[in-house]
């Protein structure tokens, strides 16, 4: 069983339209988050949510936004998608009090804007 | 805005040797380090952490040392074997939920 899921895996789509990314954990994880892996291989956290609570915002697009119907699910809605937004984006999920402070990540959806 | 560096983007090591992967961060309120482990087309995962109260963390052949008056980290890897030829990423975190990643160091094992 897959502990984090993302579909999909690759995602090629023309400038100006509107995708979403789905993200799902089975491990009853408290905290979700999306990361984006640029060009340069830097992975940047975009938004982490906790119990439904927007809690980091970083300085990301209004054209991006997370939606989390449950503590399971975190989805990243992208609209009006532009060249610069081609990147691998990253799902992951974590439970607070651990003692490694370790994040489960999702194996990667590589999204192509042409 | 890069808090977390990784100055050496490869290493290359022979099978058997050791591997030390060094990383370098600015922010003094980062209160977790952890060090992540990436292979072609998956997601990261996690390999090693130290509280910043700690000096050292081992686990296995994993050694993980911590610097704070220099702000800096290192993953020690004895003996490194083939199989631990990825990308090694470091990370810093504050509060568990703000983490940040360097840019990553790409090993090589040679056999």
């Amino acid at each position: 069983d897959t502990a984090v899921s993302q579909t999909p895996k690759y995602l090629v789509t023309q400038m100006g339209n509107d995708k979403s990314i789905k993200c799902e954990q089975n491990l009853g994880h408290d905290t979700m988050y999306w990361y984006k892996q640029d060009s340069k291989k830097f992975l940047k956290i975009m938004f982490s949510y906790n119990n439904k609570e927007l809690i980091i915002n970083e300085t990301v697009p209004n054209r991006f936004s997370p939606k989390s119907p449950d503590k399971a699910h975190l989805n990243l809605h992208i609209n009006s998608l532009e060249l610069g937004d081609s990147a691998v984006y990253f799902c992951a999920s974590s439970r607070a009090g651990t003692g490694t402070h370790e994040q489960f990540f999702g194996p990667g959806t590589r999204l192509t804007v042409l | 805005d890069q808090q977390v560096k990784q100055n050496s983007p490869s290493l290359s090591v022979q099978e058997g040797r050791i591997s030390i992967l060094n990383c370098d961060y600015t922010n003094s309120m980062f209160d977790y380090f952890l060090w992540y482990k990436k292979y072609p087309a998956e997601g990261p995962t996690f390999l090693i952490s130290i509280s910043s109260i700690k000096d050292k963390n081992e686990d296995g052949r994993f050694t993980v040392f911590l610097n704070k008056s220099a702000k800096h980290l290192s993953l020690h890897i004895v003996p490194s074997q083939p199989g631990d030829s990825a990308v090694y990423f470091c990370a810093a975190t504050r509060l568990n939920y703000d983490m940040r990643f360097g840019a990553g160091t790409r090993l090589t094992v040679k056999p």
